[in-house]
């Protein structure tokens, strides 16, 4: 079916605001992943869910981010009291093979 | 430590010139290598991958790549490159044996001159 969708594309939040970053993954696919994407950097991950278990969260950087996928498909990035050092493209993606991720087209986050 | 390294920020090519990316890891476990591309506004697509076998991996749009153990790269070349591979380009790393997360080097930006 369709790919990996990510809403919202864009979204401005001012500081101290919590937002929520929303991936649909293809249909089926066990394995969803996050990462975050600076400006001029490759993507660095930040957390990984098998199902609905969220298995690796060592890149999530601090406490104000949160992510669950509690139906083990749809999932959500929130981050709350935004901080300027947040604004990046935060990038989604799954797999139902071990070997390749399904990249969605990111949500641009800007903190002012 | 895991790493990868793609020594060219900013690359310009003529179209129908060859091209070729660099890229260097470092990784513990016995790596698969990915190339993704990525155009503004888009997401990534995956060009081709490497785990095991022959030393050469075809990919989509006419791209290969070479893994070189001794040297620990894994080079990105397409022979004549066309006006539409204008693109940034990320190498990346990640474990064969579960899925898990991937590593990506920073990224070569790539220009094509007409």
């Amino acid at each position: 079916g369709a790919g990996v969708s990510q809403s919202p594309r864009y979204k401005v939040a001012k500081r101290g605001q919590d937002v929520a970053l929303r991936c649909d993954p293809i249909s089926g696919h066990v394995s969803l992943f996050w990462y975050q994407q600076a400006l001029g950097q490759g993507p660095e991950f930040l957390t990984y869910f098998q199902n609905e278990a969220q298995l690796d969260k060592s890149g999530l950087p601090s406490d104000r981010f949160f992510a669950e996928r509690p139906e083990g498909s749809v999932s959500t990035l929130k981050i709350q009291r935004t901080q300027q050092e947040d604004s990046a493209v935060y990038l989604c993606a799954s797999s139902q093979r071990r070997d390749e991720q399904y990249f969605g087209p990111g949500t641009r986050l800007t903190v002012t | 430590a895991q790493s990868v390294t793609q020594p060219d920020i900013h690359i310009t090519v003529s179209e129908g010139a060859s091209l070729e990316l660099r890229c260097n890891y470092s990784y513990g476990a016995t790596p698969y290598l990915f190339w993704y591309v990525q155009s503004p506004g888009q997401g990534l697509q995956l060009l081709l991958k490497y785990f095991s076998g022959d030393t050469l991996v075809q990919g989509i749009k006419g791209f290969e790549a070479e893994f070189k153990r001794s040297q620990s790269s894994f080079n990105l070349r397409k022979p004549s490159v066309h006006w539409s591979d204008a693109a940034e380009y990320f190498c990346a790393v990640g474990p064969y044996s579960s899925a898990s997360k991937i590593i990506f080097g920073s990224g070569t930006r790539l220009s094509i001159r007409p």
